[in-house]
């Protein structure tokens, strides 16, 4: 059982480059969410889905798009990257019931030249 | 809005000692409280939640949380650190009252246990 997957673990872009982050979960959970993580700001949302064929804002969305087209994948990218776009991006889901228990992915590790 | 402060940004204990790390709160509502530990080159793994019931609250790996609403606390302890419990540890709310299960998380606190 894998849990959470993200690929790649790590990239360098250079700025103004374009790249998909790809998250799957094998544990049939309906809920799916994006974070970022920057030193001293903990982990801020950018982009969240509660079903398949559904996305919705966070609380950093700008920069980012997000698509989940099938259940157990969702898809964060970059359009044009920016130095500010620097961070470890966590993928995480969660199913209904558990009340918010996160299960997250080991991140990627992303450097904007 | 909801929000959640560790006031420390590192906690320093020497090995078999106990250890608390702080954490508060502000939700409109009552609030469901997480705590995940973070070690290197890895993602948040959940350690506990408090939802209802007891205030006292047990995890994995030997921690525990107490639930202190007139204090809007809840701080994470362990009543004898070990070396391996060195990591960042993350304090996250949510407002029960929100239909959907989105996490505010602290800005982590490092605990660093020593031989």
């Amino acid at each position: 059982n894998a849990g959470v997957t993200q690929t790649p673990k790590f990239r360098v872009l250079k700025t103004g480059q374009s790249m998909t982050l790809l998250c799957a979960q094998d544990m049939n959970h309906e809920y799916m969410y994006w974070y970022r993580q920057d030193p001293g700001m903990g982990l801020r949302l950018i982009h969240y889905s509660v079903g398949e064929g559904t996305t919705a804002k966070g609380e950093v969305p700008d920069g980012y798009n997000v698509s989940r087209l099938k259940k157990q994948n969702f898809l964060l990218g970059l359009e044009s990257a920016a130095p500010s776009q620097t961070s470890v991006y966590f993928c995480a889901s969660s199913r209904t019931g558990e009340g918010g228990t996160l299960h997250f992915g080991n991140g990627t590790r992303l450097t904007v030249t | 809005a909801q929000s959640v402060a560790q006031p420390e940004d590192q906690v320093n204990v020497a090995e078999g000692n106990p250890l608390t790390v702080k954490c508060t709160y502000s939700v409109s509502g009552n609030p469901y409280l997480f705590w995940y530990v973070q070690y290197p080159n890895r993602g948040l793994q959940f350690l506990l939640k408090y939802i209802t019931g007891d205030n006292l609250v047990k995890g994995s790996y030997g921690f525990e949380a107490e639930f202190n609403k007139s204090q809007t606390s809840f701080h994470l302890k362990k009543p004898s650190a070990l070396v391996s419990d060195s990591a960042l540890y993350f304090c996250a709310v949510r407002d029960k009252r929100t239909g959907f299960q989105k996490l505010v998380f602290g800005t982590g606190t490092r605990l660093l246990v020593s031989p």
